[in-house]
């Protein structure tokens, strides 16, 4: 199966400042997805990430706050930008094998966020 | 729009008791619908998958689901829970067109020696 890299795993950071995280996969894929977990909740979709065009945000998620990157079929990165505590969540990123639809969902181990 | 419904925020069982964890999804057409396990700090791991023929579906460690369309519900069971068994449980429901995942809110599994 595919692998997918994370990183960092977790970090701790001051409010206003800005962090960005990367998310490596061993294949191409065409579609990159960015979730956002905060404590004690379930995954919500921040957007979808695709190779040469711009994100695709879900309602409640704008790109000034959550800037995305996609330079390639294999990368992609997430900024969560001018922090505040209430971002303090694990973000996740996704992706799906090439070709194989919607089947399977393959993640990352996440990005542990604490906004002090 | 699609939606997933997991009406259990947490459940307890003693060990080597049976599991049901139940999950309801509202959506336009047959749905993709999966379970994915979260233990307490690692990533999400798929248990199981449904797209369409049998609507009695096998998994991983021993976990399986029914789709019931008729109820639109795909509930988790497992005849005998392990304590390895305690984590987070998602049922999500796949965006055959767009590729989305939406998820449910989750259920704790508690497992009692």
């Amino acid at each position: 199966s595919a692998v997918i890299s994370q990183k960092p795993s977790r970090d701790i950071c001051q409010r206003g400042t800005s962090l960005t995280i990367q998310c490596q996969v061993d294949s191409q894929v065409t579609m990159m997805f960015w979730y956002r977990q905060q404590p004690g909740q379930s995954l919500t979709l921040i957007a979808t990430a695709n190779q040469g065009s711009e994100a695709t945000y879900e309602s409640g998620f704008v790109i000034d706050k959550f800037p995305i990157s996609r330079p390639n079929l294999t990368f992609s990165t997430l900024t969560v930008s001018n922090m505040s505590p209430e971002d303090s969540s694990i973000y996740l990123c996704s992706f799906h094998p090439r070709g194989s639809g919607n089947t399977e969902a393959f993640f990352g181990q996440g990005t542990r966020l604490t906004v002090v | 729009a699609q939606s997933v419904t997991q009406p259990d925020i947490h459940i307890t069982v003693s060990e080597g008791a049976s599991l049901e964890l139940r999950c309801n999804y509202s959506y336009g057409a047959t749905p993709y619908l999966f379970w994915y396990v979260q233990s307490p700090g690692q990533g999400l791991q798929l248990l199981l998958k449904y797209f369409s023929g049998d609507t009695l579906v096998q998994g991983i460690k021993g976990f399986e689901a029914e789709f019931k369309r008729s109820q639109s519900s795909f509930n988790l069971r497992k005849p005998s829970v392990h304590w390895s068994d305690a984590a987070e449980y998602f049922c999500a429901v796949g965006d055959t067109g767009g590729f989305k995942t939406i998820f449910g809110a989750g259920t704790r599994l508690f497992v009692k020696a």
